[in-house]
């Protein structure tokens, strides 16, 4: 079975500072997607973003970023120029035929 | 385009009875997925539906039940509550064009609490 973990319960960061957040999976498959998802206080899950994992190179959507390393099955957000707004727990999240979390890492960003 | 839409946002049930919880996806897509949230469990996946037809199921006991109507809605009933059954329950839809794995976008939850 696919297991997602998420060894950082609980991390801060300075504004305007990077911050990564970690993550590992566990799979005999070969094709898979990945995904990190914030979720605020608000509750609702908002996707942060996404990587097939037949694709090489890493993904990025402005701010944020991945790294992949397929054969370590690790799957790590990096944030750039942190801002208050991204404080929330962040999950990492791995598909096949259906999604399963991590435990979540709580991020907060201090002004 | 707007998001998806689950009603009702909170509920307080007593134990035994039954809940009924429903979820409208984005236009267009065609798959619905139900998660269960609590802090003991993190995010657990309930069940997913595609095409009126349950695809994908997750090891919950069979007193969770869902439905996906031909408008791609998506209903989702608890029989006989328990007090672990509080949790908060997200749906999420995608296109799924004939695959599991499109990139699934949630709605903003159904907090259930059982007394």
């Amino acid at each position: 079975a696919q297991t997602v973990t998420q060894s950082q319960p609980e991390m801060s960061v300075q504004e305007a500072e990077t911050v990564t957040l970690s993550c590992t999976y566990d799979t005999s498959e070969n094709n898979y997607y990945l995904f990190w998802y914030k979720q605020p206080p608000s509750r609702q899950m908002i996707l942060v973003i996404r990587q097939e994992a037949y694709k090489q190179q890493n993904a990025t959507e402005n701010r944020f970023s991945v790294n992949f390393q397929k054969a370590a099955k690790s799957f790590s957000l990096k944030i750039s120029d942190s801002q208050l707004g991204d404080t929330a727990m962040y999950f990492c999240a791995f598909m096949l035929n259906d999604m399963r979390f991590g435990a979540g890492t709580r991020l907060t960003v201090k002004p | 385009k707007a998001g998806v839409t689950q009603t009702p946002r909170y509920l307080i049930k007593t134990r035994g009875q039954q809940v009924t919880l429903s979820c409208s996806p984005i236009s267009g897509h065609r798959s619905v997925s139900w998660y269960q949230q609590t802090p003991g469990q993190g995010l657990q996946f309930l069940f997913e539906y595609f095409s009126e037809t349950q695809r994908n199921k997750g090891n919950f006991p069979g007193r969770f039940s869902g439905r996906q109507f031909s408008n791609s809605r998506s209903e989702m009933n608890v029989s006989t509550l328990e007090l672990g059954d509080s949790a908060l329950y997200l749906c999420a839809s995608s296109l799924a064009q004939g695959a599991s794995t499109d990139t699934q976008y949630f709605g903003p939850g159904t907090r259930l609490t059982v007394l």
